[in-house]
């Protein structure tokens, strides 16, 4: 069975530009989540998605957003790129949404980069 | 805040057991304790978690003590492909997919 997939692996934007971030889950899984990694800050939950709503969100600002598709795809969006937003973006999908005994399984991430 | 602690490294020789440990005093009667490594620029990746009984697969086991507020990963014959760093993580039933991170523990394997 395929792993969850992210794409694109990397990306390099400019400032003020905006970038969407595209996450595949496992198959059969409906719960993605997303995750920001910098050396900083660590890992941090962005939010979360189970059937095609949000159900839970981090502490980041609205520039950050997400939706889920029928298909259980999920995409995230930032607009108006900041320095700061230089990370790696994670992906997560489970099969059994919020019950704590389901795995999450993760993407390798899509690399962002902002100049 | 993490609701774990664990040291912020340790080494193992190639083909011995690395026991990781983790406190989670605080740990509630419905949460689990999950495992995940990350080895550099890979998404984390699931290794095992549990209870209240202890665990085992085909990557680890894991040791959860009786009183639940700690736990140990044991990695039975350490690789060189086990260097990475190793988060424990307690999660709940509480509807949400949300993991709290701490810091982790980077084990560094040496041949």
């Amino acid at each position: 069975k395929a792993g969850v997939t992210q794409t694109p692996r990397y990306l390099i934007k400019t400032r003020g530009q905006q970038v969407t971030l595209s996450c595949s889950p496992i198959s059969g899984h409906r719960s993605v989540s997303w995750y920001q990694q910098t050396p900083g800050q660590g890992l941090q939950f962005l939010f979360e998605y189970f059937s095609e709503t949000q159900r839970n969100k981090g502490n980041f600002p609205g520039r950050f957003s997400g939706r889920q598709f029928s298909n259980s795809r999920s995409e995230m969006n930032v607009s108006t790129l900041e320095l700061g937003d230089s990370a790696l973006y994670l992906c997560a999908s489970s099969l059994q949404s919020g019950t704590g005994s389901s795995p999450l399984h993760f993407g390798n991430g899509t690399r962002l980069t902002v100049t | 805040d993490a609701k774990t602690t664990q040291p912020t490294s340790m080494d193992c020789a190639e083909g011995r057991a690395a026991n990781l440990p983790c406190n989670h005093s605080t740990i509630s009667g419905n949460e689990y304790v999950y495992w995940y490594r990350q080895i550099h620029s890979q998404g984390p990746q699931y290794i095992i978690h549990g209870l209240k009984n202890n665990e085992t697969n085909e990557m680890a086991s894991l040791i959860i003590t009786e009183d639940r507020k700690s736990s140990t990963l044991i990695l039975p014959h350490a690789t060189l492909r086990d260097t990475a760093v190793y988060y424990c993580i307690v999660r709940g039933s509480y509807n949400t997919d949300k993991l709290i991170f701490g810091t982790g523990t980077r084990l560094q394997v040496f041949p």
